[in-house]
């Protein structure tokens, strides 16, 4: 079982929806938990962390939900810039052997 | 203040020849790491140094790969008589410490073996 587990998509979404998608990781350990994006043919960019309560920033909610061993992000009323690729990073605190990146989920918002 | 930095941002080498690639990090962080993501995929950790010492060399694909890292700043990756198979985007990233931080990353490198 990998890691990190990502749906690669791409997800189609008409501009002004909700979209949301998960990721799953195996480690049970792990203590700390990132949504990154990536623009085509750029670098990752932290988006952001993901809390044991869950949080919002703006229009992206991101939960945790240590039980099912997930975490989700939830993006409000989609923007065509919005439109990248949404990386799910999970650390368990041990340094670069701790860090696991998924394959990211392709999101293409349409207008 | 100034982002992670790498150069060069293209490289085009003919198979079986060294390269050199070079990461800047953020001045005052501690860790500083090196991926490699092929066209479509994910990022594929290679080595992960926390100031000069690397504790995880373990992503290194072969022993054609290298790293080094010098005054707990600036890194360089060899890769010895390169392989298509290499051609990539090398990625470099820098935190303030290991483990649970973000890192941020720099524009990559390019690299293309004919």
């Amino acid at each position: 079982r990998k890691e990190v587990e990502q749906d690669p998509g791409p997800f189609n979404v008409p501009e002004g929806a909700t979209v949301a998608f998960n990721c799953t990781y195996s480690n049970s350990a792990s203590q700390s938990f990132f949504w990154y994006r990536q623009d085509c043919r750029k670098e990752p960019k932290l988006l952001m962390s993901v809390y044991s309560s869950g949080n919002e920033d703006g229009r992206f909610t991101a939960q945790l939900n240590r039980a099912s061993q997930y975490i989700s992000l939830l993006i409000r009323d989609s923007k065509l810039s919005d439109s990248a690729t949404y990386l799910c990073v999970v650390s368990s605190g041990g340094g670069a052997d701790g860090l696991t990146f998924g394959k990211g989920t392709h999101l293409i918002i349409q207008p | 203040g100034a982002g992670v930095s790498q150069s060069p941002s293209n490289k085009v080498t003919e198979k079986g020849k060294d390269v050199e690639l070079r990461c800047d990090p953020i001045s005052g962080h501690t860790a500083l790491y090196w991926y490699r993501q092929s066209l479509g995929q994910g990022l594929e950790f290679l080595i992960y140094f926390q100031g000069n010492s690397a504790p995880d060399k373990s992503g290194l694909p072969s022993d054609r790969f290298s790293a080094e890292r010098t005054g707990g700043s600036v890194s360089t990756l060899t890769i010895q008589r390169t392989q298509q198979e290499d051609s990539a985007v090398y990625l470099c990233a820098s935190s303030l410490d290991r483990g649970m931080n973000e890192q941020f990353f720099g524009p990559g490198t390019r690299l293309t073996v004919l």
